[in-house]
């Protein structure tokens, strides 16, 4: 199972951009990357999922370059309520594997 | 749709003492997984269910933990007896798709201290 390393805490205002990045330096031929948030006393919810280059959905978008040994991570204007903790995961078909992920906090 | 339900919300038992949690995931999802939640950590993965057989257990103390998924729907997670170490927050969660890679759909967990 690949190993993801990702910043323990992070700390944005209102209205900014903020980049997440993950460094899975033995990632599989197989593994997609795939992240998913965090809120308190509530279960995960998956945000974005990809393979190479770029996706982009209605939340966030992943940035992958063509070596895949990293990752980001890009929210844009952030708000009050994108404080959570964000999962950076290199799965396969293997189950999932949890590291303690990045705290985001969003101050006014 | 409805989420994936989970109850009790919150538990406190003493050591050595038993206890259960129930979760119902979303209709017609057919992989259900159980994670157990220690404060400050990642969720860790500790049985996978396929329909109502065992795809993955490889992380669940069978010494004290059993959990099963009759009918292939619901499934009860159960602990006995319990220990100091057991408290956290028990999540269930549910995927229409069997593999890693399909999005799972998580509960709102059942919080467990021991004491």
């Amino acid at each position: 199972l690949a190993k993801t390393t990702q910043p323990i805490s992070m700390d944005s205002y209102e209205g900014q951009e903020v980049n997440i990045t993950c460094s899975h330096n033995n990632i599989a031929t197989n593994d997609y990357i795939t992240w998913y948030q965090q809120f308190p006393s509530q279960g995960p919810r998956f945000i974005i999922q990809g393979y190479k280059t770029k996706v982009t959905n209605e939340v966030a978008s992943l940035f992958i370059p063509a070596d895949r040994k990293s990752s980001t991570l890009s929210l844009p204007r952030v708000s009050l309520s994108d404080t959570a903790v964000y999962y950076c995961l290199a799965i396969g078909f293997q189950k999932l594997v949890f590291g303690t992920g990045t705290r985001l906090l969003v101050s006014p | 749709e409805a989420g994936v339900a989970q109850s009790p919300r919150y538990k406190i038992i003493e050591k050595r003492q038993s206890v259960a949690f129930w979760c119902n995931p979303i209709s017609g999802h057919a992989t259900l997984y159980w994670y157990q939640q220690i404060l400050g950590q990642g969720p860790k993965l500790l049985i996978q269910f396929q329909n109502n057989g065992v795809v993955d257990d490889s992380q669940l103390p069978k010494d004290r933990f059993s959990a099963e998924r009759l009918k292939g729907v619901d499934s009860t997670l159960k602990i006995q007896p319990a220990k100091l170490e057991d408290s956290a927050v028990y999540l269930c969660a549910s995927s229409f798709e069997a593999g890693a890679l399909g999005e799972q759909y998580f509960g709102p967990g059942t919080r467990l201290t021991v004491t």
